[in-house]
């Protein structure tokens, strides 16, 4: 079965700065990889998502993601964060087969002026 | 024009009580979900379903019991809820079944509290 490791449990980054939010997963074919931003008291919004193809993948609100195999990781990077950024961060992995997203435990960025 | 909505967005309710959380979906997708998010913010699956019929059932009491009356729409009932209960509970839905090349669209949760 997939999994998935956020290893941070809260960042806080400075508005402005840049930022890379780490994910690893366990899977034993391809994965499907998705990262998703939760506001407060709001659902999941999907940033963006990898099946295939380029490693990079470009998503939502500047945000972009690269899936590096050798490292089983899909880190989640923005080049210049901004207060609304501020959120709850999952990534996800997803099989061929018909089993449900599996979430990582999620990490929070706090942004600070 | 909410692709997944959910009902109510928030249940506060007393020990021992019978509760119910509707979702519907207008996507058209096959699949739909119901995930709980505790206090943690962990999310995990409870139930899975396919054009109607039940094909996730992850370690959940037998007090949660799903109900799929078309593809459109999940509902989930709770009889008896205690305490542990209290979370936000997510619908989502997909295209295919799991992730099947498609991201599953989720429902803004209900927050059930239990007092």
């Amino acid at each position: 079965a997939q999994s998935v490791t956020q290893p941070d449990i809260h960042i806080t980054v400075s508005e402005g700065a840049s930022l890379e939010l780490r994910c690893n997963y366990s899977y034993g074919a391809t994965p499907y990889l998705f990262w998703y931003v939760q506001s407060p008291g709001q659902g999941l919004q999907l940033l963006l998502k990898y099946f295939s193809g380029d490693t990079l993948v470009q998503g939502i609100k500047g945000f972009e993601a690269e899936f590096k195999r050798s490292q089983s990781s899909f880190n989640l990077r923005k080049p210049s964060v901004h207060w609304s950024d501020a959120a709850e961060y999952f990534c996800a992995v997803g099989a061929l087969r018909n089993t449900p997203l599996v979430f990582g435990k999620g990490t929070r960025l706090s942004v600070i002026a | 024009d909410t692709a997944v909505s959910q009902t109510p967005k928030y249940l506060v309710t007393q020990m021992g009580n019978d509760k119910s959380i509707k979702c519907e979906q207008n996507l058209g997708h096959d699949t739909m979900y119901w995930y709980k998010q505790d206090s943690k913010k962990f999310l995990k699956i409870m139930f899975s379903y396919n054009n109607k019929e039940l094909i996730i059932n992850e370690t959940v009491p037998n007090r949660f019991s799903p109900k799929s009356p078309d593809k459109a729409h999940l509902n989930l009932h709770i009889n008896s809820l205690e305490l542990g209960d209290s979370a936000v509970y997510f619908c989502a839905s997909s295209q295919g079944q799991g992730a099947a090349n498609t991201e599953a669209f989720f429902g803004q949760g209900t927050r059930l509290t239990v007092v």
